[in-house]
């Protein structure tokens, strides 16, 4: 019983070096969400994917592309990577056919760059 | 400008008794709020929500309280465990019967439930 899979859990990266975020989920669910924590704040959104085929920013969408691969999988590149990137990744997914359920979320990307 | 405020960054009990953690809004949009616990290492995982048509929602020892007049909301946790100690995030969605729910977190409170 997976849930949300993200890989990698940890990355470290150069300043200009590109990198894709993984995350796939096996509930079916047709939303899907990026967030990024950073230390003393709370999760803030990147992206988000309301059903296969859409994307929409969020919060903090700039330096971030996304791409809805298909229903289970939501993918987060990053194209030339930033010290202030450096933050944990959390990939989420809700069922737009029960409403208000909640976001179900992966443990997480930790991304550091250098 | 945080939409979402939890001013106490984190909160020591003995176990048995009862944790309060406490969380502020600003935005009177938000109609639908939610708890998630964090362990570390580990992703959020989905505790308790409300909506704001009520003002409690119970779940076992876990209970919120919603006050819209202070936008103010409340967990209590009752009795605590040691295995409650954790970072609780509180959160709030503009959109209560939406199938997308863009929410916005707190910042946490990092709860210790002494032995």
């Amino acid at each position: 019983n997976a849930g949300v899979t993200q890989t990698p859990k940890f990355q470290v990266l150069k300043t200009g070096q590109s990198m894709t975020l993984q995350c796939a989920q096996d509930m079916n669910h047709n939303s899907m969400y990026w967030y990024r924590q950073d230390p003393g704040m709370g999760l803030r959104l990147i992206y988000y994917s309301a059903s296969e085929g859409t994307t929409d920013k969020g919060e903090v969408p700039n330096g971030y592309n996304v791409s809805r691969l298909n229903k289970r999988e939501f993918s987060l590149r990053l194209e030339s990577a930033a010290p202030s990137q450096t933050s944990v990744y959390f990939c989420a997914s809700s069922d737009p056919d029960r409403p208000n359920q909640p976001q179900h979320f992966g443990d997480g990307t930790r991304l550091s760059i250098l | 400008d945080q939409q979402v405020k939890q001013n106490s960054p984190s909160l020591s009990v003995q176990e048995g008794r009862i944790s309060i953690l406490n969380c502020d809004y600003t935005n009177s949009m938000f109609d639908y709020f939610l708890w998630y616990k964090k362990y570390p290492a580990e992703g959020p995982t989905f505790l308790i929500s409300i909506s704001s048509i009520k003002d409690k929602n119970e779940d076992g020892r876990f209970t919120v309280f919603l006050n819209k007049s202070a936008k103010h909301l409340s967990l209590h946790i009752v009795p605590s465990q040691p295995g409650d100690s954790a970072v609780y995030f509180c959160a709030a969605s503009p959109n209560y019967g939406g199938a997308t729910n863009k929410l916005i977190f707190g910042t946490g409170t990092l709860l210790a439930v002494q032995p």
